[in-house]
């Protein structure tokens, strides 16, 4: 069975810039998440999509969005790139997001590093 | 609100050792509590998790953890450390009562070293 899938692996991208970056979920699994791991920082929640809606959300600007599609894969759009968005991306997906005792499975990553 | 500590940033073993790695956590309801491991440049590997029953729980390449309720804590153990065990590991907790909508909590990570 194939994993969470994500691409880029790496991007990179200039201040003021925007970036786009995909994940496709485990098959059947309809939640998709994406936190951010910036060096120093630890992984932070992003967002949370669940049967193509938005669900949660972390404490990130709004020029942090995304969306996910009807075959449940998602993209997360950074918009006015900052020095400070380099991180490495990690997207995860769920069975049944809407359950406390739901496993969240990761991805790869992509590495977004804004010069 | 929700909180899991892991309060040690490196953790050294030899090979062939036991192995611990902590995590300590703060929630309002009952707990569920999971562990990850991400090697170098890679995503996060799920381990095991806690949600109910038996307070000793057994996951994946031999590792297992323990739930303490009391001492609120939910420990990573090995018996026998192998090299290739070296990478960062992540603690990570929900609180059941704030239901599907919460957020997974990590702590900052700790990095384990096998030394040969």
């Amino acid at each position: 069975e194939a994993g969470v899938t994500q691409s880029p692996t790496h991007l990179i991208k200039t201040r003021g810039q925007q970036a786009t970056l995909r994940c496709s979920p485990i098959s059947g699994h309809t939640s998709v998440y994406w936190y951010q791991q910036a060096l120093g920082l630890g992984l932070q929640f992003l967002l949370w999509y669940d049967e193509g809606e938005e669900r949660n959300r972390g404490n990130f600007p709004p020029r942090f969005s995304g969306r996910q599609f009807p075959n449940y894969s998602s993209e997360l759009n950074v918009n006015a790139l900052e020095l400070e968005d380099s991180a490495l991306y990690l997207c995860a997906s769920s069975l049944q997001g809407r359950l406390s005792t739901d496993t969240q499975y990761f991805g790869p990553g992509t590495r977004l590093t804004v010069l | 609100a929700q909180s899991v500590a892991q309060p040690e940033d490196q953790v050294n073993v030899a090979e062939g050792n036991p192995l611990t790695v902590k995590c300590t956590y703060s929630v309002s309801g009952n707990p569920y509590l999971f562990w990850y491991v991400q090697y170098p440049n890679r995503g996060l590997q799920f381990l095991l998790k806690y949600i109910t029953g038996d307070n000793l729980v057994k996951g994946s390449y031999g590792f297992e953890a323990e739930f303490n309720k009391s001492q609120t804590s939910f420990h990573l153990k090995k018996p026998s450390a192998l090299v290739s065990d070296s990478a960062l590991y992540f603690c990570a907790v929900r609180d059941a009562l704030s239901g599907g909508y919460n957020k997974l909590i990590f702590g900052a990570g700790t990095r384990l070293a096998v030394h040969p």
